[in-house]
């Protein structure tokens, strides 16, 4: 166990809907990344957030935004979903802003359905 | 642009057998380098990384990777597979000029046969 919690662990909805995808770091870390896995793009970086700062920006749909709160964990929401926004989203933290030697500890994931 | 390769889609191996699970990566740059191992329904673990020093580096479970620059290699092995190694193994890179972003492979599915 990383430490770090996700909620739900699976949600299914219906195209157009909006879902908000729930994550708490580790006791202690400050950064927390969020990452889609797909089968056909594999594992993809979203977006990072320090602190309560977006910090960096990877492969995120405008239709995606995140938050992370002053209690330090972190929501992201999905809108207006397609069929293709169907995947695993995980969550991890890290200690620092994401120093290049940080290690990024992985939530167990939400899976994500839409029909 | 940073990239990572596993060329392998699945490793077949017996138990007790050595294992290696392949990565070669690509960056500008020096690399710092990670291995993760996802069981089923579960998340991302992390097994080992390689930030400098001591090419090679032992990571949990009785894993290892061996750092090649000359070859930009980062493969991962044990010297003696179980069977509750099955799983998915990621390669993961990152590299200065590249944000804090950490790229993966593919991924590899190691199957281990009693």
């Amino acid at each position: 166990d990383s430490g770090v919690t996700q909620t739900p662990k699976h949600l299914i909805t219906a195209t157009g809907q909006r879902v908000t995808l729930r994550c708490s770091p580790r006791s202690g870390d400050l950064s927390v990344y969020w990452y889609q896995q797909s089968l056909d793009q594999g594992l993809q970086f979203l977006i990072q957030y320090y602190n309560g700062e977006e910090r960096a920006k990877g492969n995120i749909l405008e239709r995606f935004s995140a938050q992370q709160f002053p209690d330090l964990h972190s929501e992201l929401n999905l809108s207006s979903l397609e069929l293709g926004d169907s995947a695993l989203y995980f969550c991890a933290s890290s200690e620092r802003a994401g120093e290049i030697t940080d290690t990024q500890y992985f939530g167990p994931g939400t899976r994500l359905t839409v029909l | 642009a940073q990239s990572v390769a596993q060329p392998e889609d699945q490793v077949n191996v017996a138990e007790g057998n050595p294992l290696t699970v392949k990565c070669t990566y690509s960056v500008s740059g020096n690399p710092y380098l990670f291995w993760y191992v996802q069981y089923p329904n579960r998340g991302l673990q992390f097994l080992l990384k390689y930030i400098t020093g001591d090419n090679l580096v032992k990571g949990s479970y009785g894993f290892e990777a061996e750092f090649n620059k000359s070859q930009t290699s980062f493969h991962l092995k044990k010297p003696s597979a179980l069977v509750s190694d099955s799983a998915l193994y990621f390669c993961a890179v990152r590299a200065f000029g590249a944000g804090n972003m950490l790229t993966f492979g593919g991924g590899t599915r190691l199957m281990v046969k009693p």
